[in-house]
């Protein structure tokens, strides 16, 4: 599977616009990019998952650039509760291909 | 979405002692994975836990140490042997669902705390 690189952290106001960015350059042609995030001390919740169109449900948006080597997560009106560690993962299209989370992005929003 | 069960929900072991954490689904589900999450860490993948088969090992993680077993479509076992206080983690269950699409569901996880 393709590595991924996310910023270690990133700050938000509530109620303002999530961008969260990750770069996959060496993404192929059959892989995903996932976005799961992980709430402190509970297991990761899945977001949304994409192979080169733009993604939205009642989450998030996800949106790809054409050449497919970077991708951005938005979380339209960012919450309190959004704060988290926020997993950027790609993945072979193949059934038996596990996910391998990388470092993620901790995104802290704030009052 | 499948609901996932995991027991216990964290213990304190002794050094040298084996755990057995269970994973219990609410539905039949064909991929079920053991993750671990060192302290301030991120998730790294134990093994594939496969109905009616061995399990298949991430590289770095062995059998003798993480016996699997995995009777049915809904339960697993992961247990720690010869525990040290370096096995200290979390412990995830995960699934996927009957068709796998990179979704995964995961339990609460099992806190353990090697002394």
């Amino acid at each position: 599977d393709a590595k991924t690189t996310q910023p270690p952290s990133m700050d938000c106001a509530e109620g303002r616009a999530a961008n969260l960015p990750c770069n996959h350059s060496t993404i192929s042609g059959n892989e995903y990019v996932y976005w799961y995030r992980q709430i402190h001390s509970q297991g990761p919740q899945y977001i949304i998952h994409g192979l080169k169109n733009n993604e939205t449900n009642e989450m998030a948006s996800l949106i790809i650039t054409e050449d497919r080597k970077s991708s951005t997560l938005i979380l339209p009106h960012a919450t309190l509760r959004d704060t988290a560690v926020y997993y950027c993962i790609v993945r072979d299209t193949g059934t038996a291909s596990k996910l391998t989370f990388g470092t993620g992005t901790r995104l802290q929003v704030t009052l | 979405s499948a609901v996932i069960s995991q027991k216990p929900s964290r213990d304190i072991c002794q050094r040298g002692t084996s755990l057995t954490i269970q994973c219990q689904v609410d539905s039949q589900v064909t991929m079920m994975f053991w993750y671990r999450q060192q302290p301030g860490q991120s998730l790294t993948l134990i093994a594939t836990a496969n109905q009616g088969s061995e399990a298949t090992y991430e590289s770095g993680f062995v059998i003798d140490k993480f016996p699997i077993s995995r009777p049915n479509l809904t339960f697993s076992t992961l247990t720690v042997s010869n525990m040290s206080p370096e096995d200290s983690s979390i412990y995830l269950c995960s699934v996927g669902g009957q068709v796998y699409t990179g979704e995964l569901f995961f339990g609460e996880g099992s806190r353990l705390t090697v002394l």
